[in-house]
């Protein structure tokens, strides 16, 4: 059971929206605590994807934007690819029992 | 250019000891944390621990206290992930990641380790 609650799976087709949801508490994002979210493609290491909720590190495109909000984080994906197909998690700080650094479970993303 | 480059795939039996690797490029080794991150195979990340190589301080999950062991040798800018007994259970992907300069996130990612337990 992960600290942060993210939905299993998400699809969409080619060229829409999505948006991945990152739910937490009052000891992580609640606490304002920011949200960072990774991007792992198929037999890869994860890769940087969003810092502090809204920041994309050089390289990545605007297509990938973040939104934080009281005990929630986003992840929106516009004009989906098929190379867009991957896990994604969220990231934050907790100040609780969970050992600081904690991730969500991982959102299977599927571009149909 | 920021590169972890960490050591090979590992196959070990249950009951051994095993040491794993994470050598930093490409910026100052000392001045940053860095973290150790397992996958199990089909599952999501779970922070281990984190070490500051300028003087080894060392902070682990409540998850894996007890269960790894984490160092530093900065002298070759080589992080290290070690287990004393290995269990089937701890066969996994393993990563280790540079924790950003203000020590929340992860910026750069090795490329992972897999270590096979099985007897």
């Amino acid at each position: 059971q992960s600290v942060l609650t993210q939905p299993p799976s998400v699809s969409g087709a080619p060229g829409q929206r999505v948006t991945i949801s990152c739910t937490g508490s009052s000891s992580n994002i609640g606490a304002g605590y920011d949200v960072h979210w990774y991007q792992q493609l198929p037999g890869t290491a994860p890769k940087l994807l969003i810092y502090e909720n809204i920041n994309r590190p050089s390289g990545v495109p605007d297509r990938f934007s973040g939104s934080k909000s009281g005990t929630s984080a986003s992840l929106a994906i516009t004009g989906l690819r098929a190379d867009d197909e991957a896990d994604y998690y969220c990231q934050s700080y907790d100040s609780g029992l969970s050992g600081s650094r904690v991730f969500g479970g991982g959102t299977k993303l599927t571009v149909l | 250019e920021v590169q972890l480059v960490q050591s090979g795939a590992e196959v070990k039996k249950p009951g051994e000891s095993l040491k794993i690797s994470c050598e930093g490029s490409g910026y100052g080794f000392t001045g940053y944390w860095i973290g150790w991150v397992r996958q199990m195979p089909g599952k999501g990340l779970e922070w281990m621990g984190i070490i500051y190589p300028a003087d080894s301080d060392t902070r682990y999950s409540p998850s894996f206290r007890g269960q790894v062991s984490i160092s530093a040798d900065k002298s070759i800018s080589t992080a290290y992930l070690q287990w004393s007994s290995l269990k089937a259970s701890d066969t996994a992907m393993y990563y280790c990641a540079r924790l950003d300069s203000t020590f929340f996130y992860f910026d750069y990612w090795g490329q992972g380790t897999l270590v096979t337990v099985s007897s």
